[in-house]
């Protein structure tokens, strides 16, 4: 079946610093690749998405780059903010034969970006 | 303004007290599903509804049941809560499945004595 593997964290980094929140997955086809975030006390909400192999997904200065080869999806911002702080999901949905019509998540990463 | 709605957002009950948590969506999207959100296991999907009268069974449908008679609508009915079931609960809509953005509901936290 579908599964996604994401870093557990938490993460903690000073504001400013970079992120890479790591992102890979087994699918039996051609998944589509999606970064949730959930601010506390909220839902989630689609920061990002990719649906073909090499294709970049940005948004708020997050990019990801749907890789094939290794199977990765990995999160990256050049310059965090203390407002970033929050839960980031890795997911994916997959319509080929034999999958659920559902979105695969990971386990979600807590980030706490600081002062 | 596009939103998924959820209530009730809190809520207190005992075991075996019957309740049903509505979601509603006014996108007129087809697809809906509902998540359980628990410490440690990240959101795992308990039922989803491709359209009208059409739901199947996500991950963990276990003490759970739905009902899509409306396309706006799309409760979560717990017969008989017990206290594995207390958790945070989203309701999610989106226009199809695949490569589409799904929105979620606030979320539902769910506490079972």
């Amino acid at each position: 079946g579908n599964s996604v593997t994401q870093m557990e964290g938490p993460v903690t980094l000073s504001e400013e610093a970079f992120l890479t929140i790591n992102c890979t997955y087994t699918a039996t086809g051609y998944p589509s690749l999606f970064w949730y975030v959930q601010y506390p006390g909220e839902g989630l909400q689609l920061l990002l998405k990719a649906t073909k192999a090499d294709d970049k997904g940005s948004n708020k200065g997050f990019e990801a780059t749907y890789r094939k080869e290794t199977t990765s999806f990995h999160l990256e911002k050049g310059s965090v903010q203390v407002s970033d702080s929050a839960v980031y999901f890795c997911a994916l949905s997959d319509l080929s034969r034999g999958s659920n019509y559902k979105l695969t998540f990971g386990k979600g990463t807590l980030l706490t970006v600081n002062p | 303004e596009a939103q998924v709605t959820q209530n009730p957002r809190y809520l207190i009950t005992v075991t075996g007290k019957k309740l049903t948590v509505t979601c509603s969506q006014n996108m007129n999207h087809e697809y809906m599903s509902w998540y359980r959100q628990d410490p440690g296991l990240g959101l795992r999907q308990i039922y989803y509804s491709m359209n009208v009268e059409v739901t199947d069974k996500g991950d963990v449908p276990e003490g759970y049941k739905v009902s899509r008679k409306e396309k706006r609508n799309f409760p979560l009915i717990l017969e008989s809560p017990s206290p594995n079931q207390t958790s945070l609960y989203f309701c999610a809509s989106s226009l199809s499945l695949h490569a589409e953005t799904q929105y979620f509901g606030p979320g539902t936290r769910l506490l079972v004595l």
